[in-house]
């Protein structure tokens, strides 16, 4: 099945750093990752949608001067947390879905998550 | 209105019973329809995606989809406790997957 990785799996940092999130296809090829963030006790909310050589696609309320993302090629897609504050403290995860199969309505593909990354601000 | 709804549970089963977790949605164009687990600390993992009217089965799950309900369910058959998790509904519009804030399931040794 495919595979999706990241790194690294958790990061405690002081407050005003940035850390950087990797996530990485490891068996086929992402046109598309999403990056999600989930808080205690909460669902999955969608932060971005990253295309592979275009610009992200944040949602509303999502600073994209903070949350930066870059898809640089078809398996790696980065997420830099930048002057992280306490608050910016969840669980980050991303996923991947396959470049499209012509073969396949593109409504029934689907996506891979990775294992998520723990970000913990002091 | 919540694009994605599920009742958080928490839904207690005892081991061997039918656990019916139920989602609803407000899109009616949405085409695809995804179940998944999450168990405390890790990321979902896929357990059924359906499309079409009707039920889906694979193996102890079923999936039931009703688009003029805009409805969608998962029946786990004789649950086990390692079954115990989130499950979370998520549907997919045109370009992203919205999801609901899941159900907890406890199946009770």
């Amino acid at each position: 099945g495919a595979v999706v990785s990241q790194h690294p799996s958790w990061v405690i940092c002081k407050s005003g750093t940035s850390v950087k999130i990797e996530c990485r296809s490891l068996d086929f090829q992402a046109t598309t990752m999403f990056w999600y963030r989930q808080f205690p006790k909460q669902s999955l909310m969608l932060m971005a949608t990253s295309n592979e050589g275009s610009k992200a696609t944040y949602e509303q309320g999502v600073e994209k001067d903070k949350f930066l993302i870059n898809h640089a090629s078809l398996t790696l897609s980065t997420l830099t947390v930048t002057s992280a504050h306490p608050e910016d403290s969840s669980f980050y995860i991303c996923s991947a879905r396959a470049a499209t199969d012509p073969r396949v309505p593109s409504s029934y593909n689907e996506q891979f998550f990775g294992p998520g990354t723990r970000l913990t601000v002091l | 209105q919540k694009e994605v709804e599920q009742n958080s549970g928490p839904l207690s089963v005892p081991e061997g019973a039918i656990a019916s977790l139920n989602c609803t949605y407000s899109d009616r164009g949405s085409q695809s329809f995804f179940w998944y687990r999450q168990y405390s600390g890790k990321s979902p993992e896929l357990i059924m995606f359906i499309y079409s009217n009707g039920d889906k089965e694979d193996g102890r799950f079923t999936a039931q989809l009703n688009k003029a309900s805009q409805y969608v369910s998962l029946l786990i058959r004789d649950s086990q406790p390692s079954d115990s998790a989130t499950y979370l509904c998520a549907v997919k519009g045109t370009y992203k997957y919205i999801f609901g804030t899941g159900t907890r399931l406890k199946v009770l040794a």
